[in-house]
């Protein structure tokens, strides 16, 4: 159990373009989900943390208009890279943490991550 | 905001034999949790071991332990009789308890560790 997944896992796009990235729990409902980017040998940066239902709650330095989430459901949420540009490139990786009071909610489980090349 | 020290960028250990990874926080907080993630080369985020601040008995799991030290703030991993496939970048991490307004996991830098043959 525990299941997150990310769609899609690798994408190219041409500078100016917009992607979509989905982070989806599977197996289980996640109140709340959290996008990171990593660079190559360096560790995870927290970019915003998302509650289903309500804005996403951005941590400083992190233009919101440039990454739009949107925690649609219990189930999904959404990064989306506006006008993409080669240097948002890099390897984005979502997690969820499950309903207080469910077993280890204490717990971030995490997607396999999506590498976002932009030309 | 918590600060996760991982000072050691690279460590090398023979299969078998035994290695320990260092990490050090730093919090005005009585109540949290450490984790030690590794990340592969397939790049998987994967939970190795979790302690909670208020448990003063060391987490254990299979071949992985801590030496958690409260009031030194520290959160050492100790991988036992290591293995091939114990190559990978491990990430110390702290979080505040997950009722908390401004819940979040904190990283290190991160080690990598390489399992020679």
């Amino acid at each position: 159990g525990a299941v997150v997944s990310q769609h899609p896992s690798w994408v190219i796009c041409k500078s100016g373009t917009s992607v979509k990235i989905e982070c989806r729990s599977l197996d289980f409902q996640a109140t709340t989900m959290f996008w990171y980017r990593q660079f190559p040998k360096q560790s995870l940066m927290l970019m915003a943390t998302s509650n289903e239902g309500s804005k996403a709650t951005y941590e400083q330095g992190v233009e919101k208009d440039k990454f739009l989430i949107n925690h649609a459901s219990l189930t999904l949420s959404t990064l989306t890279v506006t006008s993409a540009h080669p240097e948002d490139s890099s390897f984005y990786i979502c997690s969820a943490k499950r309903l207080a009071g469910a077993r280890a909610y204490n717990e971030q489980f995490f997607g396999p991550g999506t590498r976002l090349t932009v030309l | 905001a918590q600060t996760v020290t991982q000072s050691q960028p690279e460590m090398s250990v023979q299969e078998a034999e035994t290695v320990t990874l260092s990490c050090t926080y730093d919090t005005s907080e009585n109540n949290y949790y450490l984790f030690w993630y590794k990340q592969p080369p397939s790049r998987q985020m994967i939970l190795v071991i979790r302690q909670e601040a208020y448990k003063q008995q060391n987490a254990t799991e299979n071949r992985f332990s801590v030496n958690f030290q409260k009031a030194a703030k520290s959160f050492s991993l100790k991988i036992s009789d290591s293995q091939l496939g114990d190559t990978a970048m491990y990430f110390c991490a702290f979080s505040r308890p997950p009722g908390s307004n401004d819940y979040k996991l904190s990283f290190g830098a991160g080690t990598t560790v390489t399992v020679r043959a």
